[in-house]
Parts: structure tokens; sequence; C-alpha cells
């Protein structure tokens, strides 16, 4: 069955310091994966996928089929990233069905 | 990307009653979907809405617990019907396709609290 774990619930570091969110997942096909992210009092949004091989707001995620990974990282955490971040996982069918990780929650403390 | 609102924004109901959630975007979209979020809890799909057929809903929903219905590209509803204290929770609606591309875009969500 097709899964995601993020297997921290709560990760606290201070500012300036590295970040790594971890998330694995299960799938036997070729995924498409996801981070979002959700700042106080505001709606989920998309930070990065895995397709772009893109840098967003410093953080970047490198897929590592072998591993089944998808892990989040940033190497000098700031303040305003305190957020709850989510792993997603879609599955490239005709459905467009994405399975969420449980969440964690990142606080970056000063 | 697509812009998405929901009304209401939060809702206090009453056991046994019903509450529809509407979720409008702002272009048309493919897909459109429903999720709850329960507290301290991740996302939960509960059906996929289809443009002009019954809603697909996920192992653990049904439609008589939560009817959806999407008249258009651009807008559906979900009815939490016959509501008990378990369905309070965060629904949200999310969207892809048209502008949205293949990116999920979600609203704000409508925080439902049942007494």
């Amino acid at each position: 069955a097709q899964r995601v774990t993020q297997p921290e619930k709560l990760l606290s570091v201070f500012k300036g310091a590295p970040v790594e969110l971890k998330c694995n997942y299960s799938y036997s096909g070729s995924p498409e994966l996801f981070w979002y992210v959700q700042y106080s009092r505001q709606r989920l949004q998309l930070l990065l996928r895995h397709i772009s091989r893109e840098s967003i707001k410093g953080f970047t995620a490198d897929l590592n089929k072998g591993e089944t990974s998808f892990h989040l990282k940033k190497p000098f955490a700031q303040e305003e990233d305190s957020a709850m971040y989510y792993c997603a996982l879609r599955i490239p069918s005709g459905t467009y069905k994405y399975i969420f990780g449980t969440g964690t929650r990142l606080k970056v403390l000063a | 990307s697509a812009v998405i609102s929901q009304k209401p924004s939060r809702d206090i109901c009453q056991r046994g009653t019903s509450l529809t959630i509407q979720c409008q975007v702002d272009s048309q979209v493919t897909m459109m979907f429903w999720y709850r979020q329960q507290p301290g809890q991740s996302l939960t799909l509960i059906a996929t809405a289809n443009q002009g057929s019954e809603a697909t809903y996920e192992s653990g929903f049904v439609i008589d617990k939560f009817p959806i219905s999407r008249p258009n590209l651009t807008f559906s509803t979900l009815t939490v019907s016959n509501m008990s204290p378990e369905d309070s929770s965060i629904y949200l609606c999310s969207a892809l396709g048209g502008r949205a591309t293949d990116t999920q875009y979600f609203g704000p969500g409508t925080r439902l609290t049942v007494l």
C-alpha cells in the first residue's frame, strides 16, 4: 500500500542551524513527491516538488529512490521557517490522488 | 496558481444537524478534492468531486454521510450530515488542473465544531 512516513512530529532547531525534515515513502512505481507547508493561520501551500529540482526559501529536497526518501533540507534555519511541513506522494495515475504524511512541526528558536 | 475560497470559514453546530461547505475556485480546474484534518492529525482524503457525476469516495467515507456536489468546473459543496462531535474537524477543499496545473492547491479550510 502507498504510504508516506514523517517520523518526527516535532523538530526544534536554533536559528542558523541546519534543518532536515525526514520523509519516507512506500510506492512500487515512480512517485511524484511534494513538500507542503502551513504557516500559522495560513492555508496549506506548496513548498516544492521533486520534479522541479528547485530551491524555495533556501529549502531543497532530493528524491532518493534507493532509500525511498525525500528529505527536506535547509542549511541555515530562520525563525520564519517555523511551520508545519507535510510530505506528499502523488500516484501518477488518472486519479491524481495525493497521500500526505502526518506532518512535522518545525520550531526555529532564536 | 488557482485561488480557492471556502464558506463558511468556521461554524459551531448542534449534534444531529447538517452543514454544507462551499468551495469556489477562481478558474476552471480539472479535479477538486475534499479532505478532513482532525486535530493533530494529517490530511485524510474524503472524496474526489467529479463534475457532473457522483463523487468518488475513499474507504471509510460514504455518500450518505458526506454528500458532495460539483455542478461545474469551479464550484463544489460538501455536506456533513447528521453531525456528531466526532465530525469536529477542519474540512479542506483542494483543486488541480487548469491554471492549477498538476499541483494541488488548497482552500483556507472550514473549522467545524459539533457540540
